[in-house]
């Protein structure tokens, strides 16, 4: 079965500093995304940032990028130069792009930027 | 472009009431998904259409949720009768085919 796993419940980090959470995945498959969303106090559900297996160079959006590490199934999100904004819960996400297409959330990071 | 649209946001009901929820897609989107995001866990998935058809609804409960996808746009998702447990965020999202999810509002339900 594929699995999604978080083992920071919650984090926090200075305004201006730079922070890292974790994602651990596991899977059989070959061919997969992972994503990270955001989830503000407002709920609404947000993507952060988006990498493609078979991609060996991690994605970058702005002041958000990830560290893939395929062979392990490790897939961090870093945020630098943290802003007040940032405050949210995040998920990390796997979507099998061979089979359902089924997402498979984690449990989820609760970050707290102080001021 | 519109986003994914849910109604109501809000929803108190006792519990072995019946409620359903609504989601209108973002146009084109072949994708829709239902999850049930309980307070401080993560979005856990009901129900995934692909157009009208049902690809994965192995987490709903069938004995009391159901969910339809009529002409492969607006979805409804109904709980009847609803527990205690069924308090939680309703979230509806949609996507292209292996593409970002757009995620709605969600609605709140809350069951007394």
């Amino acid at each position: 079965a594929q699995t999604v796993t978080q083992s920071q419940p919650e984090m926090s980090v200075q305004e201006a500093e730079t922070v890292t959470l974790s994602c651990t995945y596991d899977t059989s498959e070959s061919n997969y995304y992972l994503f990270w969303y955001k989830q503000p106090p407002s709920r609404q559900m947000i993507l952060v940032i988006r990498q493609e297996a078979y991609k060996q160079q991690n994605a970058t959006e702005n002041r958000f990028s990830v560290n893939f590490q395929k062979a392990a199934k490790s897939f961090s999100l870093k945020i630098s130069d943290s802003q007040l904004g940032d405050t949210a819960m995040y998920f990390c996400a796997f979507i099998d792009t061979s089979g359902t297409y089924k997402y498979i959330f984690g449990t989820g990071t609760r970050l707290k930027v102080l001021a | 472009e519109a986003g994914v649209a849910q109604s109501p946001r809000y929803k108190i009901i006792e519990k072995r009431q019946s409620v359903a929820f609504w989601c209108n897609p973002i146009s084109g989107h072949a994708t829709l998904y239902w999850y049930q995001q309980i307070l401080g866990q993560g979005p856990k998935l009901l129900i995934q259409f692909q157009n009208n058809g049902v690809v994965d609804d192995s987490q709903l409960p069938k004995d009391r949720f159901s969910a339809e996808r009529l002409k492969g746009v607006d979805s409804t998702l109904k709980i009847q009768p609803a527990k205690l447990e069924d308090s939680a965020v309703y979230l509806c999202a949609s996507s292209l085919k292996e593409g970002k999810q757009y995620f709605g509002p969600g609605t709140r339900l809350t069951v007394t």
